[in-house]
């Protein structure tokens, strides 16, 4: 199995521009998270699904961000419109109950 | 008070020794918990599960205490590759959610 796998690794965007995060899940999994890390915050869970389904969202910081999952082999984080304090690295996780395997993460620098 | 709580750190141990970390949690209701690994500029790897019996790996030994609310990770004969930062993870059983402590951070010198 290659792993979670997310796209792309490294997206630098301005200011007020749309920003999608992609995640392809291990197969058979069936729970996905979304987390945030920076240095000062650490790993932030923003939302994770379960069966494809929104579990808890509380993690989301604000409208601007939004997360689908339309099928057990996919998941999209959206940030519009972008802003500076959202650089940070995401990561993207799947997991059964032995534990959760991360994506290599996107590093999101907003300008 | 945050639903996991880790000592940052950083712990600086010469090779060989053996170190301790501690984690506490909040919520009695958690059911299982994990000790992850992450490396600079990495993603957090699995490095074991925590069973109240104890888990031992190697050099690596896991203990939950369900009474205190806390998990411990205890390291043998330190390496130099054991350098990093070690996550501890409650998992709520909630649908599975996982939360991930601050992390604490080890660094192992010659």
């Amino acid at each position: 199995d290659a792993g979670v796998i997310q796209s792309p690794r490294h997206e630098v965007t301005e200011m007020g521009q749309e920003v999608t995060l992609r995640c392809k899940p291990i197969s058979g999994h069936n729970s996905l998270f979304w987390y945030r890390q920076t240095m000062m915050r650490g790993l932030e869970l923003l939302i994770y699904f379960n069966n494809n389904v929104p579990i808890d969202d509380s993690g989301m910081p604000e409208d601007r961000f939004s997360a689908k999952m339309p099928n057990a082999s996919f998941s999209t984080l959206k940030i519009q419109p972008s802003e500076p304090r959202d650089s940070a690295v995401y990561f993207c996780a799947s997991s059964t109950n032995r534990g959760a395997f991360f994506g290599q993460g996107t590093r999101l620098t907003v300008v | 008070r945050k639903e996991v709580e880790q000592d940052p750190g950083p712990f600086n141990v010469p090779e060989g020794a053996t170190v301790a970390f501690n984690c506490t949690y909040s919520n009695s209701a958690s059911q299982s918990f994990f000790w992850y690994r992450q490396d600079c500029r990495k993603e957090p790897k699995l490095l074991m599960s925590v069973y109240s019996s104890g888990n031992e790996d190697g050099r690596f030994t896991a203990q939950l205490n369900r009474a205190s609310q806390y998990i411990s990770l205890l390291i043998r004969d330190s390496k130099l590759s054991d350098s990093a930062t070690y996550l501890c993870v409650e998992n709520t059983g909630t649908a599975s959610k996982l939360t991930f402590g601050t992390g604490t951070r080890l660094q192992v010198t010659l």
